[in-house]
């Protein structure tokens, strides 16, 4: 079954406590996305990766690190992380070619920062 | 850069009724849009995909969608709907932007469905 996973799907923890959020497919697809959902302001774009080695920032990049070091993951990185991170994450990926195969999605990773 | 507008934050319909959800999208060029649904709790479902040719898209759940260039408008609609529709539904505009094929989503829309 073709999945994006992400996990974990709950995370509570505290202003500076480093965190990893990981994001696997089994779609074998080139892009990659990391999002954030708050409301009102839709699904808003962090950083993405077209290929293994290869990323570039979003819309709302600054707090946030990623990396590909193979094709199948793509971890977002919170070095130190702050109250207003607190929101609602979307891991995607796609085909380069939106019109094989458009983004598919995990099912999301809620993150409190306190 | 392209973007989308979904002027409607929440629609309550009736079971039954017919809906129809608005979006207006901007770009210079003919776009990829796109229709998804998040039902409470979970990650996004594409609901269907317009790239080129017939204006008007089939989806998946009933829906259907219609391509307007004069208007820049890519509008979601269902001529009846079910209690199990109410969610949240997105529209996003798809673009090349330098070698990456970038998705840009709206605000959203929250549908609501009373019996």
């Amino acid at each position: 079954e073709a999945q994006v996973t992400q996990n974990p799907r709950y995370l509570i923890t505290v202003t500076g406590k480093k965190l990893t959020v990981t994001c696997s497919q089994n779609m074998n697809h080139e892009y990659m996305s990391w999002y954030r959902q708050d409301p009102g302001l839709g699904l808003r774009q962090i950083y993405y990766s077209m290929n293994v080695e290869v990323t570039d920032k979003g819309d709302v990049p600054e707090g946030y690190k990623v990396s590909r070091k193979e094709k199948r993951n793509f971890p977002l990185i919170l070095e130190s992380p702050s109250p207003n991170q607190t929101s609602l994450y979307f891991c995607a990926s796609s085909s380069r070619d939106l019109r094989n195969q458009p983004q598919h999605f995990g099912d999301g990773t809620r993150l409190s920062i306190l | 850069a392209q973007s989308v507008t979904q002027p409607d934050i929440h629609i309550t319909v009736s079971e039954g009724a017919s809906l129809e959800l608005r979006c207006n999208y901007s770009y210079g060029a003919t776009p990829y849009l796109f229709w998804y649904v998040q039902s409470p709790g979970q990650g996004l479902q594409l609901l269907l995909k317009y790239f080129s040719g017939d204006t008007l898209v089939q989806g998946i759940k009933g829906f259907e969608a219609e391509f307007k260039r004069s208007q820049s408008s890519f509008n979601l609609r269902k001529p009846s709907v079910h209690w199990s529709d109410a969610a949240e539904y997105f529209c996003a505009v798809g673009a090349k932007t330098g070698g990456y094929q970038k998705v840009t989503f709206g605000t959203g829309t929250k549908l609501q469905v009373i019996p």
